[in-house]
């Protein structure tokens, strides 16, 4: 059974540093491009980025170029978000997804001083 | 501000057809294929529809997908109470080189 589970969530300052971690199991990690997309209280689904199997490429959504960061470790199954300068509007749901067919139950996000 | 527009909301009642459309442009559905997920808040989102009109094993024969030009649609038939949920269409878009997802339609069964 394919399985997600993000951590690394909770309180972080407005210009403060975050780490999310999303453990994978129950499927071949190393062939899949993996993404995050989060979702802010009343808001729809919003694509932050992606990071295809070999990590050879990244992309990000325009609004967190630059101060998020997506890796992954093949080794570990496991995929990452290091989100640098957050800011109020980073607060949501914070969701790993597996292209595009399995998703995770989210970490909540809230950035706040 | 998502690229891909849907309407804010469908309803209909048990056993009735629902369609929800997903409005995109020449960068986006135009040019690729779409996904369409069924989200209940602090659940995950779950894959209704992949690559425009085919549908994950497990789900219901009941939902289907479309394409044509720059816009898709889901269609939900015979719709169930367990069907309210809110919809998203989702696809790459080439201008912006990532992905997008729709604005997403909360469905309510009267």
């Amino acid at each position: 059974e394919v399985q997600l589970l993000e951590s690394g969530g909770g309180l972080g300052q407005p210009g403060g540093s975050l780490r999310l971690s999303c453990a994978a199991s129950g499927f071949t990690f190393s062939t899949y491009a993996m993404s995050w997309v989060r979702q802010a209280p009343g808001k729809g689904l919003e694509w932050v980025s992606s990071i295809n199997a070999g990590s050879s490429a990244t992309y990000y959504a325009n609004s967190v170029k630059g101060r998020f960061t997506i890796s992954r470790d093949n080794s570990k199954n496991a995929l990452y978000l290091q989100m640098n300068s957050l800011r109020a509007e980073d607060t949501a749901v914070y969701y790993c997804a597996k292209h595009w067919d399995c998703w995770g139950q989210g970490t909540l996000v809230t950035v706040s001083s | 501000q998502s690229v891909l527009t849907q309407p804010p909301s469908a309803s209909g009642t048990p056993g009735q057809r629902v369609t929800i459309s997903c409005s995109g442009s020449s960068s986006n559905v135009g040019v690729g294929t779409v996904n369409w997920y069924q989200h209940l808040p602090g659940t995950a989102p779950k894959l209704l529809i992949y690559n425009s009109n085919q549908r994950p094993s497990g789900v219901p024969d009941r939902f289907s997908g479309s394409k044509s030009g720059t816009s898709a649609s889901l269609a939900i038939g015979g719709l169930q109470s367990e069907d309210e949920a809110d919809y998203y269409c989702a696809t790459w878009d080439d201008s912006l080189k990532g992905h997008v997802f729709g604005t997403g339609t909360k469905v309510t069964v009267l």
